[in-house]
């Protein structure tokens, strides 16, 4: 149990495009999702918390307007990086509580996102 | 800035060693701690938790401990074998509130066979 996808793994833009990405958990609902950035041998950097039915919360320095969240049901949160740019080139990583509660965050396999 | 650097840490161990891996936390409020394990290319995949209310946790050839004092958090791992190889990175909750986690800059192991 505690499943957490994510779609696509990988994904290659150009740049000025934007790219969705979803994150969904597959047997079990999770009110908060959160939303992290990973750039090469460097530490997960949270980016925002999603919050089902209500407005993420960002952190300092992530531009809400570039990286908008949404997290319409119990069971999926999407990111869309808007025009993307080359600096935006990272792994992005989502997690996921259980609505039922509990400390523990299951994390999806991350998606790869390459912008030209 | 936090987190910022070209290099992780390595720690290389022979395999059937006992590896210890280290972790120094920020915020003395912080009331969770977690260890996760990462290989290349894929998400981190938990290890082991522990609260702030112990010092020691023990799983399956894994053991936390946690000395608040000096805001340190270890992870031992017995026997290591070839499958540990991967980067490793402590995780703390500063926000009991939300329950966002942050990250420690991570450690990668290597396990020589």
């Amino acid at each position: 149990g505690a499943v957490v996808s994510q779609h696509p793994s990988r994904v290659i833009c150009k740049s000025g495009t934007s790219v969705k990405i979803e994150c969904r958990s597959l047997d079990f609902q999770a009110t908060t999702m959160f939303w992290y950035r990973q750039f090469p041998k460097q530490s997960l950097m949270l980016m925002a918390t999603s919050n089902e039915g209500s407005k993420a919360t960002y952190e300092q320095g992530v531009e809400k307007d570039k990286f908008l969240i949404n997290h319409a049901s119990l069971t999926l949160s999407t990111l869309t990086v808007t025009s993307a740019h080359p600096e935006d080139s990272s792994f992005y990583i989502c997690s996921a509580r259980r609505a039922s509660g509990g400390n523990e965050q299951f994390f999806g396999p991350g998606t790869r996102l390459t912008v030209l | 800035g936090e987190n910022v650097g070209l290099h992780l840490p390595t720690l290389s161990v022979q395999e059937g060693d006992n590896s210890i891996i280290n972790c120094a936390y920020s915020n003395s409020a912080s009331d969770y701690f977690i260890w996760y394990k990462q290989e290349s290319g894929k998400g981190p995949q938990f290890i082991i938790d522990i609260r702030s209310n112990m010092d020691k946790r023990q799983g399956q050839r894994v053991t936390v401990l946690l000395n608040k004092t000096v805001k340190h958090l270890s992870l031992q791992i017995a026997a290591t074998q070839p499958g540990d190889s991967a980067v490793y990175f402590c995780a703390e909750n500063k926000d009991t509130g939300r329950r966002a986690l942050t990250f420690g800059s991570g450690t990668r192991l290597q396990v020589q066979p």
